[in-house]
């Protein structure tokens, strides 16, 4: 039973590079989160999807960043010209229903922008 | 939407010592409650949960019960160890009705260091 698999594990971008973060949640996870987190902070919420429905992208922090899961599993992550304060790591979690389970965590992706 | 505020860190203690991290929230409705910890070089986990008010979430010799007087959900261990080393987080999470989909809204996160 493989947990929540993150890649890369670590980027380094230039800033105005566009990259994009894969998460592959627990196989039957009908939920799937992203997460932001800040050197030294707790995670802030980014995206929620529903199989493959994205249903809240509130916590998107700009038009740069855009997130899909297209067939309802894997779901990838992208900014786009990537400026210094995007440098956080990013974590996926899934969760087996409508999210009202437990949240089971990925590793992250530590993303710096040089 | 939730927040929370969680004791600062970070807290040095030596081992077998009383560990207590305080942490208060403000939440629509009557969320749940969580610790999640993340020891070093490992993902987030989920440490214990607390669902109604006067529940008490235990596990791994933590515990912490949800004081709904009070908006908060303060962590406890009676003789910690080197292991419990790791950054903790307290966390609630909307159960609203409908389209409720369990969002966490996390603190700041706690560093603890226990020395032998």
């Amino acid at each position: 039973g493989a947990g929540v698999s993150q890649s890369p594990r670590y980027k380094v971008a230039k800033r105005g590079q566009d990259v994009a973060l894969r998460c592959d949640p627990i196989s039957g996870h009908v939920s799937l989160f992203w997460y932001q987190q800040a050197l030294g902070q707790g995670p802030e919420f980014l995206t929620y999807f529903q199989n493959e429905a994205q249903l809240d992208k509130s916590g998107l922090p700009s038009d740069r960043f855009f997130a899909e899961r297209p067939e309802g599993s894997v779901s990838t992550l992208k900014i786009q010209r990537t400026q210094q304060e995007d440098s956080a790591v990013y974590l996926c979690a899934s969760s087996l229903d409508r999210g009202l389970e437990e949240q089971y965590f990925g590793p992250g992706t530590r993303l710096t922008v040089t | 939407g939730n927040s929370v505020t969680q004791m600062e860190g970070p807290v040095t203690l030596s081992e077998e010592a009383f560990l207590t991290i305080n942490c208060t929230y403000t939440a629509t409705g009557y969320p749940s409650l969580f610790w999640y910890v993340q020891y070093p070089g490992e993902g987030l986990q989920l440490l214990l949960k607390a669902t109604k008010a006067d529940d008490k979430g235990s596990n791994k010799g933590f515990e912490a019960t949800y004081r709904k007087e009070t908006t908060s959900f303060h962590l406890e261990k009676g003789s910690v160890q080197v292991s419990d080393s790791a950054v903790y987080f307290c966390a609630p999470r909307s159960e609203a009705g409908g389209t409720s989909y369990g969002k966490l809204t996390f603190g700041q996160g706690t560093i603890l260091t226990v020395h032998p």
